[in-house]
């Protein structure tokens, strides 16, 4: 099956500071989603992003499919931002494989 | 965003009892999912049911686990005798392979 590796494995930040995570993935794609986990557990949709460039708010998410990676940009971060940040594909298949996760802590 | 609501929020059971989770409600949906996150680890994927019938299982779904749509809207997830390593943070999900899946709050199941 797909593989996904996520990096960096954590990450600590000052709020204010901007931060970039990324998502290798070791096969084509028919989807590709960015959460956000936050404190309570819950999944939070962030992207739905197979190719291209979406925008909303301070995030951002590129995805480059012919070269298999996805980047996930935070500007500006606050201390809300905190959480892990997963990436999650579909290939083939309906089920989405997820990556290990970010774990990012923004201080004050 | 469309809702994708479970229950119960928190289930702590003995080890050996069933416990059933459920997805309410859900109407006019084909795909399904359950995930599930053991703490600290990633989510994974347990098994997918698209109209009315099973179309994936993981290798974690083994004959513990069954899933049912009993009454057309519900979407419970059984596991029949529970284990200390069942417990996780349970999560429902819909959506295709081609557009975003939406994620419940999740279950969390604490086995004793």
């Amino acid at each position: 099956g797909i593989q996904v590796e996520q990096s960096p494995p954590d990450l600590i930040l000052q709020e204010g500071a901007n931060s970039t995570l990324r998502c290798n993935f070791s096969d084509s794609v028919n989807n590709l989603q960015w959460f956000h986990q936050n404190p309570w557990g819950q999944l939070i949709n962030l992207f739905y992003i197979p190719s291209g460039t979406k925008q909303n708010g301070r995030l951002s998410a590129t995805t480059v499919a012919t070269e298999r990676y996805s980047l996930l940009y935070i500007s500006s971060s606050q201390t809300t931002d905190s959480g892990v940040y997963f990436c999650a594909v579909t290939g083939t298949a309906s089920k989405l494989t997820f990556g290990t996760g970010t774990r990012l802590q923004v201080t004050l | 965003e469309p809702e994708v609501t479970q229950t119960p929020s928190h289930q702590v059971t003995q080890m050996g009892q069933e416990v059933i989770l459920r997805c309410v409600p859900i109407s006019n949906h084909l795909y399904f999912y359950w995930y599930r996150q053991i703490l600290g680890q990633k989510v994974e994927f347990l098994v997918s049911f698209y109209n009315n019938e099973i179309s994936e299982k993981s290798e974690i779904f083994d004959d513990q686990f069954s899933v049912e749509r009993p009454d057309g809207s519900n979407f419970t997830l059984k596991i029949r005798s529970t284990k200390l390593e069942d417990s996780a943070m349970y999560f429902c999900a819909r959506g295709t392979s081609t557009d975003t899946q939406y994620f419940g709050p999740g279950t969390r199941l604490t086995v004793l």
